[in-house]
């Protein structure tokens, strides 16, 4: 089993919908909790960081985090062409911060 | 205002040839991060600097090696770069290792090509 899984997509959302990103861990111990956002050929540029149960809210950004189900999500509201990107689940263990695969998401005008 | 600067974007080398890539921080963090990500892969760890403690990770071939000559430079050198090691290099810092709140940054990347 992967530490972090993600599934890989491609995620198709219309414009103007909501994107819902999935992640699943397999460390109970994990504490802290990040999304990533990646463009194709640049680096990972952080979105969102939660670390206590329930949701969190940045702009049109909410994520979400159960730590009994070990499942953190990042919803997207109102999704623009610009938000298509491959987004990047970590989870932050002891001391390593631990990357899923990635979901490729593509918002279609 | 770029806080983590890699050189160069782009690197060219040939096989068996050493190259060094670059990674400097304006942030005065303690941690500073190599990755590797392949296509469609994720970044993987491949070591880090706290402080001048280097830590390596076990499954890092012993061709990478990496120097931290100050808190605000960290290079990254493949002694012997194999076809197998072409991919996008990242440096990431972090204010701090352990805690739950640190956050990484991460550079642009080097994006390395081996013929």
């Amino acid at each position: 089993q992967k530490e972090v899984e993600q599934n890989s997509g491609p995620l198709s959302v219309p414009e103007g919908a909501i994107a819902s990103l999935n992640c699943t861990y397999s460390d109970r111990g994990s504490q802290s909790f990040f999304w990533y956002r990646q463009y194709s050929g640049k680096s990972p540029e952080l979105i969102m960081s939660i670390y206590s149960n329930g949701d969190k809210e940045d702009g049109r950004f909410t994520a979400q985090l159960n730590k009994a189900s070990q499942y953190v999500s990042l919803l997207i509201r109102d999704s623009q062409p610009s938000d298509s990107a491959t987004y990047l689940c970590a989870v932050k263990g002891a001391q390593k911060l631990v990357f899923g695969q990635g979901t490729r998401l593509t918002i279609n005008p | 205002d770029a806080m983590v600067i890699q050189n160069p974007r782009y690197q060219v080398t040939q096989f068996g040839k050493p190259v060094t890539l670059s990674c400097s921080q304006t942030l005065n963090h303690n941690v500073m991060y190599w990755y590797q990500q392949k296509s469609s892969q994720a970044p993987k760890l491949l070591f880090h600097y706290y402080d001048k403690d280097f830590n390596n990770e076990a499954d890092t071939p012993d061709n990478f090696q990496s120097r931290r000559p100050n808190t605000s430079f960290c290079f990254l050198d493949i002694r012997s770069p194999g076809l197998g090691d072409a991919a996008m290099y990242l440096c990431a810092t972090s204010r701090d290792r352990g805690g739950s709140k640190n956050i990484q940054y991460f550079g642009a990347g080097t994006r390395l090509s081996v013929l």
